[in-house]
């Protein structure tokens, strides 16, 4: 079975701080994605980045940057220099990718980021 | 590209009535719909798993007699929340899986009274 943790459930910074969110996943299958989802006040899901396990480049996006390491089974998700308008929730999620669309996403328990002006 | 389209986005329903939920792929054609409930301040749950023309699969725990989901096309899924308690309100969100990942919809914030 997989299994995603997200071990902080709350981070608290002040805006242009530095904000990195932990995640770490259990899986069986050697082929499998990950995924960082952004959830806002008003709920709908926001798409932020699609990782698969042959795929351990690092990469950064504007403000946003991530770090995989399939040795501690972990993909971290970092937001530099935080904007209020980054609070939200922000969701880590897995998916195994053996057969077709039938693949389920498993998700995080959430780590909700709150930016003070 | 891939939008699903969720209605209604809010329904307040009374206590013992029936409420359905509709998701809608409008540029793809979605063979597998997925549904997930999430209760304030925590994670999304898969309940079920929908796939066009056969029977959902539900999670363990969801009840496939109160929560009866329906995938008679590739581009509609419904979800209908029988006989609605208190405890059955919460935010109910479809996705779909396409080639470049998952799509979601922009949910259906159910309050029974």
């Amino acid at each position: 079975a997989q299994k995603v943790t997200q071990a902080q459930t709350e981070i608290s910074v002040v805006e242009k701080e530095d904000v990195t969110l932990d995640c770490v996943y259990e899986t069986r299958d050697t082929t499998y994605y990950l995924f960082w989802y952004k959830q806002p006040p008003s709920g709908e899901l926001v798409f932020l980045i699609r990782r698969n396990s042959f795929d351990e480049q690092n990469e950064i996006s504007g403000r946003y940057s991530w770090n995989f390491q399939k040795s501690t089974s972990s993909f971290n998700f970092t937001i530099t220099a935080s904007q209020v308008v980054d609070s939200a929730v922000y969701f880590c999620a897995l998916s195994e990718a053996v057969g077709a669309a039938g693949n389920k996403l498993t998700f995080g328990g959430g780590t909700r980021v709150l930016v003070k002006p | 590209g891939a939008v699903v389209s969720q209605h209604p986005s809010r329904v307040i329903c009374k206590s013992g009535t029936s409420v359905k939920i509709e998701c809608r792929s409008l540029d793809f054609q979605a063979t597998t719909m997925f549904w997930y409930r999430q209760f304030p301040k925590q994670s999304l749950m898969l309940m079920a798993t929908s796939n066009e023309g056969s029977k959902a699969t539900y999670e363990q725990g969801v009840e496939k007699d109160k929560f009866l989901i329906n995938h008679a096309s590739l581009t509609l899924s419904t979800l209908t929340v029988t006989s609605a308690h208190p405890e059955d309100s919460s935010f109910y969100i479809c996705s779909a899986r396409t080639m470049y990942g998952y799509t979601f919809g922009s949910g259906t914030r159910l309050t029974v009274v």
